[in-house]
């Protein structure tokens, strides 16, 4: 069974519109959440983390976390034809990362 | 700045022969570093991590080793290779903190034929 688990698989936007991705882990000794961003057939970069309860905005990207649910969801405001890509979410246990399967989000012109 | 290199940077290998891929970082000492598998279309997937030199952990069964000869050097191998090890393989590093983020190198992709 996954640790992590990301909705939806796919998402289409429209360029200028927002696109809110979710991510639960089932894992209740996980510390850490991290979303990375990977374009095809490159490795992942790390958009942003969050540790603490509550929302962390950078940008047009803001993260959210209940750590009680272990549930942190990610949304991309005035998305751009460049944020396309599979968003991956990670969740820490001590030194091991597990990563959900991803969305894959398309922002159409 | 700290760079991570991964070599071979594509390999096509047949089944049963054996494997041996390359990881090294520069300019960070003693870092954490690990070894990541992902299948086409296929979840990443953790296999190695290792805090110091000379000792590696285990976290995913592929029927393949890794080693650390040096601070800076991490080896994955296996001396059979089998169809299901064809995939993306990734290099990471981190520092030695468990708030850390990885920092992940450009990759090797392995086609098992």
């Amino acid at each position: 069974q996954q640790k992590v688990q990301q909705s939806p698989e796919s998402l289409i936007v429209p360029e200028g519109g927002m696109a809110s991705l979710n991510c639960t882990s089932s894992d209740r000794n996980v510390d850490y959440f991290w979303w990375y961003r990977q374009h095809s057939g490159k490795s992942p970069k790390m958009l942003m983390s969050i540790f603490s309860n509550g929302e962390k905005e950078e940008g047009r990207f803001t993260v959210h976390l209940n750590k009680a649910s272990l549930h942190t969801s990610l949304h991309i405001r005035d998305s751009q034809p460049s944020d396309s890509a599979l968003y991956l979410c990670a969740a820490a246990n001590y030194n091991v990362l597990y990563f959900g399967s991803g969305t894959k989000l398309t922002v159409e012109p | 700045a700290q760079t991570i290199h991964q070599w071979p940077v594509a390999e096509i290998k047949a089944v049963g022969s054996p494997l041996s891929l390359g990881c090294t970082i520069k300019g960070k000492s003693s870092p954490n570093l690990y070894w990541y598998w992902q299948a086409t279309g296929g979840t990443l997937q953790q296999l190695f991590y290792s805090i110091t030199v000379g000792q590696v952990e285990s976290v995913v069964q592929l029927n393949l080793s890794a080693s650390r000869p040096k601070d800076d050097q991490f080896i994955l191998s296996t001396e059979k290779l089998l169809l299901s090890h064809s995939g993306f393989y990734l290099c990471a590093w981190s520092l030695n903190r468990g708030d850390a983020e990885q920092f992940f190198g450009p990759g090797t992709r392995l086609t098992v034929l």
